[in-house]
């Protein structure tokens, strides 16, 4: 069955300490997006790419990276976690036919230490 | 400010009954509206759209209602059924930007 992937679903990592999660789909979507979503609230917009198009939110601090190797691969960097980034990371996909419906990994779920 | 809301976290129905769940939104630029479902440990699944044209989009047991005046849109599920137990994300864009602003979501539990 076509899907997203996330890797692990469950991270752990001491505050500071940089950390990458990732995501795969067979899907063959061109636009993927990451959401940060914490306890009972809305999934957040992190950032989406668009083929290679990397489209960053204004308010997404620096502190997120993405990289996007290929159509299947998509990464989050964390690159100095703090205690209020701990959340459920949430990646999905779209097609350009149809970009609104977005199908989503399971997710992420990051703690920090 | 957010821009979609959902001001109940929660809703309880008996199984056959039905569930209403309700959603407002501010921004005018939105024209197109979802709603996703949620079961614990897994990510959300679409269920339903509606474009800003009609004013309602049924498939099979669901229902979406949008009042644009009112910036107000409602999911109808009858018969409600206890698989139908998750939480329901409200979600809207513009211009098919695919850009999704997400609600804070629903809790809906269907009791046997």
């Amino acid at each position: 069955d076509a899907m997203v992937i996330q890797n692990p679903r469950y991270q752990v990592t001491q505050f500071g300490k940089p950390v990458t999660l990732s995501c795969s789909q067979t899907l063959n979507h061109n636009v993927m997006y990451w959401y940060q979503q914490k306890s009972s609230q809305a999934p957040k917009l992190l950032f989406h790419y668009y083929d290679k198009d990397f489209n960053n939110e204004a308010d997404t601090p620096d502190n997120f990276q993405s990289r996007r190797p290929n159509t299947s691969f998509c990464f989050l960097d964390i690159r100095s976690p703090g205690l209020g980034d701990a959340a459920m990371y949430l990646c999905a996909t779209s097609s350009t036919t149809d970009y609104n419906e977005q199908f989503f990994g399971p997710g992420t779920r990051l703690t920090v230490l | 400010d957010q821009q979609v809301k959902q001001n109940s976290p929660s809703l309880s129905v008996q199984e056959g009954r039905i569930s209403i769940l309700n959603c407002d939104y501010t921004n005018s630029m939105f024209d197109y509206f979802l709603w996703y479902k949620k079961y614990p440990a897994e990510g959300p699944t679409f269920l339903i759209s509606i474009s800003s044209i009609k004013d309602k989009n049924e498939d099979g047991r669901f229902t979406v209602f949008l009042n644009k005046s009112a910036k107000h849109l409602s999911l109808h599920i009858v018969p409600s059924q206890p698989g139908d137990s998750a939480v329901y994300f409200c979600a809207a864009s513009a211009s098919r930007a695919g850009k999704s602003t997400f609600g804070d979501g629903t809790t809906l539990t269907v009791k046997p």
